[in-house]
């Protein structure tokens, strides 16, 4: 696609309850970020996936999220028994591989509250 | 490890004036930095780079930012503001030899450029 996607854009989700985001990368960029950005900081890495590398989970905040990425392409974020600290905006965002001064293009984000 | 350090919350300017928004970072080797911005109800956008070589590097909508190794700095700047301009900013720092693609970002500073 021409842009990055994501979805959905809002969720709205019960304590204990899981959920899954969505990223739709740029056709042909090997490289995938997910980011978290709560209200008042800044942008928090959670994962990255380039190519058919292991990905880097260094920036999971617990065993309750996790990441997968299928065929190189989409990539889906989950997080189990969702707690309101959970709630943030969770940006992707993809770059071409292989070389570390490319650029990263975000999607739009999709905003998760937790009640 | 990594990191980004942007030491102002908040930048506020008067429109015309010049604008400095702060960043230094921690990385091991020769980094790659950026600077990307966010529009209110918009999502992050690429403004420029630094790779190698000239230390002071153009970006978009007129804003720049020179890169200091000795003070490991990377300030973003612009000679004249505009209320356009008000939006939140973030540095970014990815480093060289890693053979890896994790890209830190700082806290971001909002910009507030006042009429």
């Amino acid at each position: 696609g021409a842009g990055v996607s994501q979805s959905p854009s809002n969720k709205v989700t019960e304590k204990g309850k899981d959920v899954e985001l969505r990223c739709d990368p740029i056709s042909g960029h090997t490289a995938l970020y997910w980011y978290r950005q709560s209200l008042g900081q800044g942008l928090e890495f959670l994962i990255y996936f380039q190519g058919n590398s292991a990905p880097d989970k260094s920036g999971l905040p617990s065993d309750r999220f996790s990441a997968e990425r299928t065929g190189g392409s989409v990539s889906t974020l989950t997080i189990q028994r969702t707690q309101q600290e959970d709630s943030a905006v969770y940006l992707c965002a993809s770059s071409e591989g292989l070389l570390g001064a490319n650029v990263l293009t975000f999607g739009a984000g999709s905003r998760l509250t937790v009640l | 490890a990594q990191s980004v350090a942007q030491p102002e919350d908040q930048v506020n300017v008067a429109e015309g004036n010049p604008l400095t928004v702060k960043c230094t970072y921690s990385v091991s080797g020769n980094p790659y930095l950026f600077w990307y911005v966010q529009y209110p109800n918009r999502g992050l956008q690429f403004l420029l780079k630094y790779i190698t070589g000239d230390n002071l590097v153009k970006g978009s909508y007129g804003f720049e930012a020179e890169f200091n190794k000795s003070q490991t700095s990377f300030h973003l700047k612009k000679p004249s503001a505009l209320v356009s301009d008000s939006a939140l900013y973030f540095c970014a720092v990815r480093a060289q030899n890693t053979g890896g693609f994790k890209t830190i970002f700082g806290a971001g500073t909002r910009l507030f450029v006042k009429a």
